[in-house]
């Protein structure tokens, strides 16, 4: 079945602009999570939704980032004023159900963010 | 911090060999994962040890736990050319769902 997908897989965008991250989870899995990789890094935990709310996002590097899931299947990432330091790989994540113990997560191939 | 942190860093080996990976952890955990990520697959589940066991096999990987130590290993058996990646322990602690990555060690398999 089809797994996590992440568009775009690459986003080139110069500093100050506002870009969008967009997140299709496996469907049916209620529970989504966004990660960010810097290189040579593990993933970084961002937020964590649970359906249409955020229900953990204290991940989050600033208020220049937010995310959101208004139907409770795709998710946008959304970041304004982009710096330099923002560069990173940006994951996305979905699993069945978080609160069951050992809950696995599928990643998907990740955006790879550059900002100029 | 739940955070686990592998070691070696990196490890280098020839397609056959067996390679190990050990894992440190300073947190209690739920559940020890231990994730792969490559360019072709991207970040990959590949298995979970819950805090009662203490050997876990799946295919050509066998993961061991020590609580009492706070360590786990990952040992891929008959190394292939397409193991190369990072590996990432994770320890999920006290939460269901926020995982922690460290560093991860890096396996090259040399065919």
């Amino acid at each position: 079945g089809a797994g996590v997908s992440q568009t775009p897989s690459n986003k080139v965008t110069e500093k100050g602009k506002y870009v969008e991250l967009r997140c299709d989870p496996i469907s049916g899995h209620t529970a989504l999570y966004w990660y960010r990789q810097s290189l040579g890094q593990g993933p970084e935990f961002l937020i964590y939704f649970q359906g249409t709310g955020a229900a953990d996002d204290s991940g989050l590097p600033n208020d220049r980032f937010f995310a959101v899931r208004p139907e409770g299947s795709v998710s946008t990432l959304k970041i304004q004023r982009t710096e330099r330091g923002d560069s990173a790989v940006y994951l996305c994540a979905s699993s069945p159900n978080p609160t069951l113990l050992g809950d696995t997560q599928y990643f998907g191939p990740g955006t790879r963010l550059t900002v100029l | 911090s739940q955070q686990g942190e592998e070691d070696p860093q990196a490890l280098s080996i020839q397609e056959g060999e067996n390679a190990t990976m050990n894992c440190s952890y300073k947190t209690s955990i739920n559940n020890l994962q231990w994730y792969r990520q490559n360019s072709g697959r991207g970040l990959v589940h590949l298995i979970l040890i819950r805090s009662n066991e203490r050997e876990k096999h799946s295919g050509r990987l066998r993961v061991t736990l020590d609580t009492s130590k706070k360590s786990s290993s990952l040992l891929i058996t008959a190394s292939r050319a397409a193991d190369t990646a990072s590996y990432f322990c994770v320890n999920s602690g006290g939460s269901n769902y926020k995982l922690t990555f460290g560093k991860g060690t890096l396996l090259t398999v040399n065919p």
